[in-house]
């Protein structure tokens, strides 16, 4: 079935590390890829995405990469701030009229000065 | 830019009450969801509707129903509120061809 598997949290890195999320997913078809971040308190907000085989997607200094080969949309940042302490959700969605979204379970991100 | 708006942002009830969530968005987006959010469970469809006056049932729809009146709103309603519905609820909306919105979320305690 359609699932989403991601790193297990929660992460805990020193200021100015680089990070890796890992994020696989298993779905038919060509999906939307999506890494969504949740701050504290706060609701879902979309951070990148990328929509086929290759793309990259950016914002805010995060990168990842659409790889169909290997099914996985791995999130990076090669230097992080303590501003980026969050929850981190990948997700993908197959486009159509009525189609659900699919998260992973999230990983909590916390960031030391 | 795409406003998706829950009307509370915290909210306490006692067990048994009915209890109304309710969510707008204002980007005539067809496809709505309800979500509830615990820690360690990720983030579980409740229901999501695609249409005004449809709606399916996600994956934890027991104790739980909805309402689509119109396009604009999705209300998510707990018919006799239990401690175990204690949670954040995440409301989401989006067109055919895009990401999803998400509201700030509300979060529910039950007493």
């Amino acid at each position: 079935g359609n699932s989403v598997t991601q790193m297990e949290g929660p992460v805990t890195l020193s200021e100015e590390a680089f990070l890796t999320i890992n994020c696989t997913y298993t779905a038919t078809g060509y999906p939307s890829l999506f890494w969504y971040v949740q701050y504290p308190g706060e609701g879902l907000q979309l951070l990148l995405k990328a929509t086929k085989a290759d793309d990259k997607g950016s914002n805010k200094g995060f990168e990842a990469t659409y790889r169909k080969e290997t099914t996985s949309f791995h999130l990076e940042k090669g230097s992080v701030q303590v501003s980026d302490s969050a929850v981190y959700f990948c997700a993908f969605l197959r486009y159509s009229s009525a189609s659900k979204i699919i998260f992973g379970s999230g990983t909590r991100l916390s960031i030391r000065p | 830019d795409v406003k998706v708006t829950q009307s509370s942002r915290y909210l306490v009830k006692r067990t048994g009450e009915k209890v109304f969530l309710e969510c707008v968005q204002d980007m005539d987006h067809e496809n709505m969801f309800w979500y509830r959010q615990d820690p360690g469970l990720g983030l579980r469809l409740i229901y999501f509707s695609y249409d005004v006056k449809m709606k399916e049932k996600g994956d934890i729809p027991e104790g739980y129903s909805v309402s689509r009146e119109k396009k604009e709103r999705f209300s998510l309603i707990l018919e006799s509120a239990s401690t175990n519905q204690t949670s954040m609820y995440l409301c989401a909306s989006r067109a055919r061809d895009t990401e999803a919105f998400f509201g700030q979320g509300t979060r529910l305690t039950v007493v």
